[in-house]
């Protein structure tokens, strides 16, 4: 079957350390995004990538990195800078390359700072 | 600035009671107006893309239609299994053709 998953489902982590979520895609896609979902908000864009080796900041890019080593996978890592890291993180995929068509999200992943 | 608005917020709805969703939107040029469904705990579902304003589309009990300024997402009949949260979504000129988002509409059937 194809899709996005994503892990681990759940992530928790001490104040001042560095996490990595994963991210993989089997649609072959081009395009890959990371988005941060708060109660009450809109999903906000972290990251995205059109194509392998390359990626953009989104809108609220402090704190957190990526790479995009493989067309496959898109892994994002919050760091200690990041000030308010308990969220649910979202990542999607697309065709890319220009094309307006719909993305696909993963089911997510709940970080909890202690 | 793109900007998507939805309302209402949250909405109550007695099983087979048919209502609307709305979801405004200011853009500089629509590329494509999406709405997706999502379960409490799990990543958006795609159910709708639209382009150009007077496109309709269906599925089930769901019909979406676009303006120049709004989109509805119309439910007729609803089952409780509708219950979620409904999510309207614009694409942007800049940032990859990547997603903004509206808040979204909590949506409640209860039998």
């Amino acid at each position: 079957d194809g899709g996005i998953t994503q892990s681990p489902k759940y992530l928790f982590r001490k104040e001042g350390q560095n996490v990595t979520l994963s991210c993989e895609q089997n649609l072959n896609h081009d395009a890959m995004y990371w988005y941060r979902q708060d109660p009450g908000q809109g999903l906000r864009l972290i990251y995205y990538s059109q194509i392998v080796n390359d990626f953009q900041k989104g809108d609220i890019a402090e704190g957190y990195s990526v790479s995009r080593e493989k067309k496959e996978s898109f892994p994002l890592t919050v760091t200690s800078a990041q000030k308010n890291p308990t969220a649910f993180y979202l990542c999607a995929s697309s065709i890319g390359l220009g094309k307006t068509d719909e993305q696909f999200f993963g089911p997510g992943t709940r970080l909890t700072v202690l | 600035e793109d900007q998507v608005t939805q309302s209402p917020e949250a909405l109550r709805l007695q099983e087979g009671e048919s209502s609307s969703l709305n979801c405004s939107y200011t853009v500089s040029g629509l590329r494509g107006l999406f709405w997706y469904r999502q379960d409490p705990g799990k990543g958006p579902e795609f159910l709708f893309t639209l382009y150009s304003a007077g496109e309709e589309k269906e599925k089930e009990r769901l019909k979406a239609t676009l303006t120049k300024k709004e989109s509805f997402l119309h439910i007729t009949a609803p089952k409780p299994e509708d219950s979620a949260t409904y999510l309207c979504a614009v694409l942007r000129k800049d940032s990859g053709y990547a997603l903004n988002f509206g808040k979204g509409t909590s949506l409640l059937v209860t039998p």
